[in-house]
C-alpha cells in the first residue's frame, strides 16, 4: 500500500520562511505533488517533482529526494493569505494497475502577524 | 475557476437513502478522480476513471459506485447512507498525468442526518 506523513500543524510569522516536510512509502513511485486548500475550498495544485531536486515557482519551492522517500514544500515571504492546509500527494502505479494520486494527511499552516 | 463542475454543491439527506453526485471534467480531460474529505481530514482516494474505464480503486466502500459516461462526465452513487458518510466529495480531472496536476471541482457537501 501507500502511506504519507506530514506534520499536522505548523505556525510561522508573516514574512518568514517555512518548510513543510513529507515522507512517503509507496511502490511504483512516479512523482510528488503539493496542493493548497483553504477552509472549505477546493485543493489547488502548487508544484510537482518527478525528479530529484528543487523546483521553484515564485514564492513556493518544492524538493524531492527519491532515495530518501522525502520531499518538502518551502514557502518564502509568508503572507497571511498563505494560512491554509497543504497536502503532499504521491503519484504511483503498480504493474497491474494504472497510476493513482494519493494524498497525505495535510499540514495546517497558520501565519501570524 | 478550475473548469471542473460538481453538482449539487450541498445535499442533506437521511440515513439509508441514496444520492448521486455529478462531475463534469475540464474540456478535453479524460481522467476523473473522486475523493472523500471528512471534517478536518485528508483527501481519501475513492476511484479513478479514464475515458470511460475504471483505472484505479482506493478505499471505496461497496455501498459506493461510480461510472464515467461517453461524454466524460462522471457520477458517484452513494447508497444505504450512514452518518459517517457525511463529507465533502471532490471530483478532479486531468489530461497530463506526467505532472500529476489535478484540477478539482468545488466539491459536493453531503450531510447525512
Amino acid at each position: 500500500g501507500q502511506s504519507l506523513e506530514q506534520p499536522s500543524e505548523v505556525t510561522a510569522v508573516e514574512g518568514a520562511i517555512v518548510q513543510i516536510n513529507c515522507t512517503y512509502q509507496t511502490s511504483g513511485f512516479y512523482g510528488l505533488s503539493w496542493y493548497q486548500q483553504h477552509d472549505g475550498g477546493a485543493p489547488t495544485f502548487l508544484s510537482y517533482n518527478g525528479l530529484d531536486g528543487l523546483e521553484e515557482t515564485g514564492r513556493f519551492s518544492s524538493f524531492l529526494s527519491r532515495s530518501d522517500s522525502y520531499g518538502y514544500l518551502l514557502l518564502q515571504e509568508l503572507q497571511m493569505k498563505d494560512s491554509a492546509s497543504y497536502f503532499c500527494a504521491v503519484r504511483s502505479a503498480m504493474k497491474t494497475s494504472y497510476d493513482k494520486v494519493i494524498f497525505g494527511p495535510g499540514t495546517s499552516l497558520s501565519v501570524i502577524p | 475557476d478550475s473548469g471542473v463542475t460538481q453538482t449539487p454543491k450541498h445535499l442533506i439527506t437521511a440515513t439509508g437513502q441514496r444520492v448521486t453526485l455529478r462531475c463534469s471534467p475540464r474540456s478535453g480531460d479524460l481522467s476523473v478522480y473522486w475523493y472523500q474529505q471528512s471534517l478536518d481530514q485528508g483527501l481519501q482516494f475513492l476511484i479513478q476513471y479514464y475515458n470511460g474505464e475504471e483505472r484505479a480503486k482506493g478505499n471505496i466502500l461497496e455501498r459506493f459506485s461510480a461510472q464515467q459516461f461517453p461524454d466524460l462526465h462522471s457520477e458517484l452513487n452513494l447508497s444505504s447512507l450512514e452518518l459517517g458518510d457525511s463529507a465533502l466529495y471532490f471530483c478532479a480531472s486531468t489530461r497530463d498525468t506526467n505532472t500529476g496536476e489535478l484540477f478539482f471541482g468545488e466539491g459536493s457537501r453531503l450531510t447525512v442526518l
